[in-house]
């Protein structure tokens, strides 16, 4: 069975640009949720979404959005990119909240 | 809300020696806790994890751990150290929902 994929993998942009991340679950999974990692904050949760809903958000500003198709596949949105959102974005799928597989992550840098 | 600590941002093991990283949780709820391993420029991949049950839990690559409740703590050993294991650790709690919320981490070095 494939892991849990992301595209693409590493991503340059300049402050003010907007980006978009995607990520595919493993097949059979309909929860994901993303996950911030940066040198000083470490590993925060950003959101998660099932069948196609946001079920959780973190304490970002309203600047992170995601959302998800109806295939599960789920893409985050980062508008007004800051300095500070220079970080790997790690994406998560669930079957069972007891278990989450993590993709590669991409590796964002903001100029 | 449910947080993390992990005693140690560094820690350095000998080949062959024990590794012991050190995690306390809060929670409101009965958690379910997980430790996790990172090599560079990868996610995450899961090393075990408690939800209920049997408390000493074994996972992957010889790591185990033991939930205590009286504690508030889930540490993870293993017996003896290999250059494969030197990587970063995060240890994770989640309120049987499907939001983690991870400690710091801790990096592994293993000296020859």
């Amino acid at each position: 069975k494939a892991g849990v994929t992301q595209t693409p993998r590493y991503l340059i942009k300049t402050r003010g640009q907007q980006v978009t991340l995607s990520c595919s679950p493993i097949s059979g999974h309909r929860s994901v949720s993303w996950y911030q990692q940066t040198p000083g904050q470490g590993l925060q949760f950003l959101f998660e979404y099932f069948s196609e809903t946001q079920r959780n958000k973190g304490n970002f500003p309203g600047r992170f959005s995601g959302r998800q198709f109806s295939n599960s596949r789920s893409e985050m949105n980062v508008s007004t990119l800051e300095l500070g959102d220079s970080a790997l974005y790690l994406c998560a799928s669930s079957l069972f909240s007891n278990e989450q597989f993590f993709g590669p992550g991409t590796r964002l840098t903001v100029l | 809300a449910q947080s993390v600590t992990q005693l140690g941002s560094h820690v350095s093991v000998s080949e062959g020696a024990l590794v012991l990283l050190r995690c306390n949780y809060s929670s409101s709820v009965p958690p379910y806790l997980f430790w996790y391993v990172q090599y560079p420029n990868q996610g995450l991949q899961l090393l075990l994890k408690y939800t209920t049950g049997a408390t000493l839990v074994k996972g992957i690559n010889g790591f185990e751990a033991e939930f205590k409740k009286s504690e508030t703590s889930f540490h993870l050993t293993k017996p003896s150290a290999h250059m494969s294991d030197a990587a970063e650790y995060f240890c994770a709690v989640s309120e049987r929902d499907y939001k983690l919320s991870f400690g710091a981490g801790t990096t592994v070095t293993v000296r020859a």
